[in-house]
């Protein structure tokens, strides 16, 4: 079974500061994991996936994730908060063959000014 | 190229009722999947259509249906309405498996669904 735990459902951190947000999967086959973001009232927007070709991905707007199979985890990371970041982040997980994705509950982050 | 869309933006319902609920796919993705996002949680799976065949679907009841035409697009059919049913619907596209990778899904905007 797949399945994706996000830890700490709210991250508050300060404008300029390091981002992270955890993701721990769990999955009994190689998978393929995703972050999204949602800005409030809308859909989902893909930040980054990452699809076994290399460990460290990059994203959109200076995100990147890193696959580490020893820790089961897929944590999201920016160098450098900015205002526009806020919004919620959801670590999603699927594997080969499977039809649809498996979502955490999301992490809300709050950029303080 | 146009991204998902999906109609109504915002909808409000009965206990009982039934609605429907459209989305068109993004230009050229053959794949349309569903989900309920509920207040304060994670998109869940409900079901995904491929070449107007259901392809996968989630622990929903029946009462939950679809459709996918010829263009790709897509409904969704709630019967019964329940109040938990109250929630936001995204669809989601994607060109499905290609070349044995599963494609990424791309999500509209969602509609807000409110059953009193």
């Amino acid at each position: 079974a797949q399945s994706v735990t996000q830890l700490g459902s709210h991250v508050s951190v300060s404008e300029g500061a390091l981002v992270l947000l955890r993701c721990n999967y769990s999955s009994s086959v190689p998978p393929y994991l995703f972050w999204y973001v949602q800005y409030p009232n809308q859909g989902l927007q893909l930040l980054l996936k990452y699809t076994s070709a290399a460990t460290l991905v990059k994203g959109i707007n200076g995100f990147e994730a890193e696959f580490k199979k020893s820790e089961t985890s897929f944590h999201l990371t920016k160098p450098s908060a900015h205002m526009s970041d806020a919004a919620e982040y959801f670590c999603a997980v699927t594997k080969t063959g499977a039809n649809n994705l498996f979502f955490g509950t999301g992490t809300r982050l709050t950029v303080i000014p | 190229e146009t991204g998902v869309t999906q109609s109504p933006t915002h909808l409000i319902k009965t206990r009982g009722q039934q609605v429907t609920l459209r989305c068109s796919s993004q230009s050229g993705h053959n794949t349309v999947s569903w989900y309920q996002q509920a207040l304060g949680q994670g998109p869940q799976f409900i079901f995904q259509y491929y070449r107007e065949e259901e392809n996968g679907r989630g622990n929903f009841p029946p009462r939950f249906s679809g459709l996918q035409f010829p263009n790709y697009s897509s409904e969704l059919n709630v019967n019964a309405l329940e109040l938990d049913d109250s929630a936001l619907y995204l669809c989601a596209s994607s060109l499905g498996v290609v070349r044995g990778q599963r494609e990424t899904q791309y999500f509209g905007p969602g509609t807000r669904l409110l059953v009193l």
